[in-house]
């Protein structure tokens, strides 16, 4: 039973299409990230949620907006796709402040984002 | 000046030898420090985390921490091929935000 679950893994789409990626986790944990990975491997972060509230929102464009329904799910959306969306985005969870490891995240398999 | 610092690599070992990673960050006030490791094409996965000055040693992994020099490091004995992935060096600041460092390649060569 998959902890943190993304779809899709893999997207291929064109210059300007809207795309989004789902995520739920079914850990009980309070608090979900969305972080992107480039070709080089760096791991920057995104957004994240607390309890469904927006806690953590980086320096990101405004064509990426992130939706949070329940505290077991984060989605993403993106709009106007350029070329250099193309990355992998990991969705993550954690307990946040309420105990286990503080900061231990846990990641989903990863979204390739291919924008031609 | 970047808020997590680790040398890209590749960092090439030979089997049974002693692989040395090493992280510096910028934000004094730190309080949790991490390492996780991603194979390719994997999400990554947490294997040490460090909150205090000095030594932890789980297994074959021993973390160190330094705060007055800003300095994180692992050191992962008796390297096996199966060791060979990118190691990420994260930082917690505090709160709910991580950062992570670029990573560092290590090859363990049979």
């Amino acid at each position: 039973d998959t902890a943190v679950s993304q779809t899709p893994k893999y997207l291929v789409t064109q210059m300007g299409n809207d795309k989004s990626i789902k995520c739920e986790q079914n850990l009980g944990h309070d608090t979900m990230y969305w972080y992107k990975q480039d070709s080089k491997k760096f791991l920057k972060i995104m957004f994240s949620y607390n309890n469904k509230e927006l806690i953590i929102n980086e320096t990101v464009p405004n064509r990426f907006s992130p939706k949070s329904p329940d505290k077991a799910h984060l989605n993403l959306h993106i709009n106007s796709l350029e070329l250099g969306d193309s990355a992998v985005y990991f969705c993550a969870s954690s307990l946040g402040l309420s105990g286990g490891i503080p900061g231990e995240l846990f990641f989903g398999e990863g979204s390739r984002l291919t924008v031609l | 000046q970047k808020e997590v610092e680790q040398n890209s690599g590749p960092l090439s070992v030979p089997e049974g030898a002693i692989a040395s990673l090493n992280c510096t960050y910028s934000d004094r006030g730190s309080q949790s420090f991490f390492w996780y490791r991603q194979y390719s094409g994997k999400s990554p996965e947490l294997i040490m985390f460090i909150y205090s000055n000095g030594d932890k040693e789980d297994g074959r992994f021993t973390a160190q921490l330094n705060k007055a020099s800003q300095y994180v490091s692992l050191l992962i004995r008796d390297s096996q091929p199966s060791d060979s992935a990118t190691y990420l060096c994260a930082v917690t600041p505090g709160g709910f935000k991580t950062i992570f460092g670029a990573g560092t390649r290590l090859f363990v060569k049979a």
